[in-house]
């Protein structure tokens, strides 16, 4: 089974902090991907990669980066992080052609602003 | 903008009911369409990936239909049980791989 695997399930942090999301996928997989849920919102994609050192930015990129020096490892990172990042954050990855890009998600980092 | 319109948002059934939702999406430049299941405290899991108009496909008590000219998909579920409560998401994948989903439908089963 593909696993991928957020590093925390709850983050706390203070305004102004900066934060780091990882994520590890153990299947090989080219591309990942991290999203944020809201209440009422669909998934918004943030950043994607579709491959080592390659990122391309999503649909709501604005106070987040993303670092991919390994092909298992995908990192999110709020430079400054504000209290309209509170979310919960998601990872996933899928197979190029694939399954017509089926993607496996984490089980999600809920992140708190204060 | 491309949108994936999901209805209804939440829904409470109870066990042994039937149930149905719906997934609209844009009917250009379609490419696949999504169907995951969001179980809380879970990651989300895929059910379904269809591809052609008229698919049709079935997992268990759980099966989904395509219509790619008007541009909608539903989801059924027979029978439900409470462990068929999570959210359901769909998304929406056009030409260009671009994978958009809806808000979901939060289905709660009560016993």
């Amino acid at each position: 089974d593909v696993k991928v695997t957020q590093s925390s399930r709850y983050l706390v942090k203070r305004t102004g902090e900066k934060v780091f999301l990882e994520c590890v996928q153990d299947m090989d997989h080219e591309n990942m991907f991290w999203y944020r849920q809201d209440p009422g919102l669909g998934l918004r994609l943030i950043y994607f990669s579709y491959d080592v050192k390659m990122k391309e930015k999503g649909d709501i990129p604005e106070g987040y980066s993303v670092s991919r020096e390994k092909k298992e490892r995908f990192s999110l990172i709020l430079e400054s992080a504000s209290t309209n990042q509170t979310s919960m954050y998601l990872c996933a990855s899928s197979r190029t052609g694939a399954d017509r890009e089926k993607l496996f998600f984490g089980s999600g980092t809920q992140l708190s602003v204060l | 903008i491309l949108n994936v319109e999901q209805s209804p948002q939440s829904l409470h059934v109870q066990e042994g009911d039937s149930t149905n939702f719906t997934c609209s999406f844009p009917s250009s430049n379609f490419y696949a369409l999504h169907w995951y299941r969001w179980e809380t405290a879970k990651s989300p899991e895929a059910l379904f990936v269809m591809t052609l108009n008229g698919d049709e496909k079935k997992k268990g008590r759980i099966s989904a239909t395509l219509n790619t000219k008007e541009g909608y998909s539903y989801l059924y579920i027979k029978g439900s049980q409470p462990e068929d409560s999570a959210t359901y998401l769909c998304a929406f994948l056009d030409s260009s791989y671009k994978l958009i989903f809806g808000s979901g439908t939060r289905l709660l089963v009560r016993p």
